[in-house]
């Protein structure tokens, strides 16, 4: 089936530092989510890629889906204790149901 | 609070035992996703259900079974648990395909 490679595995970074996660797939992709996992929490949904070359913005979060729909990234910008948690992207990987398979995630910790 | 609410909170078993996890989705959402989660696997979709009906199976084991009910409510029943079996099991739900709203999760841990 689809695997979603994602990378780095952790990330430790002091406050202020800027921090990206990468998302790779082997298959081209009909859209990638993106969730956020704070710790002992459960993961919330952040955004959703659809278009290629598309990029979305969060304040100081920026979403980037690749031009060929295999690779997605997410960069935080000026990290903040607030940011700490693990990333993951998520594929979609049937049409019509909706079968998400889920990156690895990367788990961000922030030295303040 | 995403609006779906997970029952138990934590359930402590023996192996070969059997158990029921239960989701209610959020108000109107009609697909109910079921996600396990460990240490080494992460995030794996187990199962979906769109209005009572199955729509899209993963890696769901078969002494793993769930159901979605009239009033949308799901059950996730896991049998002849084995040590293995211990994770964090979250249930989702979305409108449709999109953004999909996690539960809190049953811890389970199989001893």
């Amino acid at each position: 089936g689809q695997q979603v490679m994602q990378i780095p595995q952790y990330q430790h970074v002091q406050e202020g530092e800027d921090f990206t996660t990468y998302c790779n797939s082997s298959t081209t992709l009909s859209n990638i989510q993106w969730y956020k996992q704070r710790p002992g929490g459960h993961p919330v949904f952040l955004i959703q890629l659809v278009k290629s070359g598309e990029v979305k913005k969060q304040k100081r979060l920026t979403f980037q889906f690749g031009e060929a729909k295999k690779n997605s990234s997410l960069h935080i910008t000026a990290t903040q204790t607030t940011d700490v948690g693990t990333y993951f992207c998520a594929a979609d990987q049937a049409q019509g149901a909706q079968k998400l398979v889920f990156g690895q995630g990367t788990r961000l910790t922030i030295n303040p | 609070d995403s609006g779906v609410t997970q029952t138990p909170k934590h359930l402590i078993t023996a192996t070969g035992q059997r158990v029921t996890l239960r989701c209610s989705p959020r108000s109107g959402d009609l697909s109910v996703y079921w996600y396990q989660q460990s240490l080494d696997q992460g995030l794996q979709f187990l199962i979906q259900y769109y209005n009572g009906e199955e729509r899209a199976k993963g890696n769901i084991l078969e002494r793993f079974s769930a159901q979605q009910f009239p009033d949308l409510h799901s059950e996730l029943n896991l049998s002849s648990l084995e040590l293995g079996d211990s994770a964090l099991y979250f249930c989702a739900s979305s409108v449709q395909a999109g953004e999909q709203y996690f539960g809190p999760g049953t811890r389970l841990t199989v001893t």
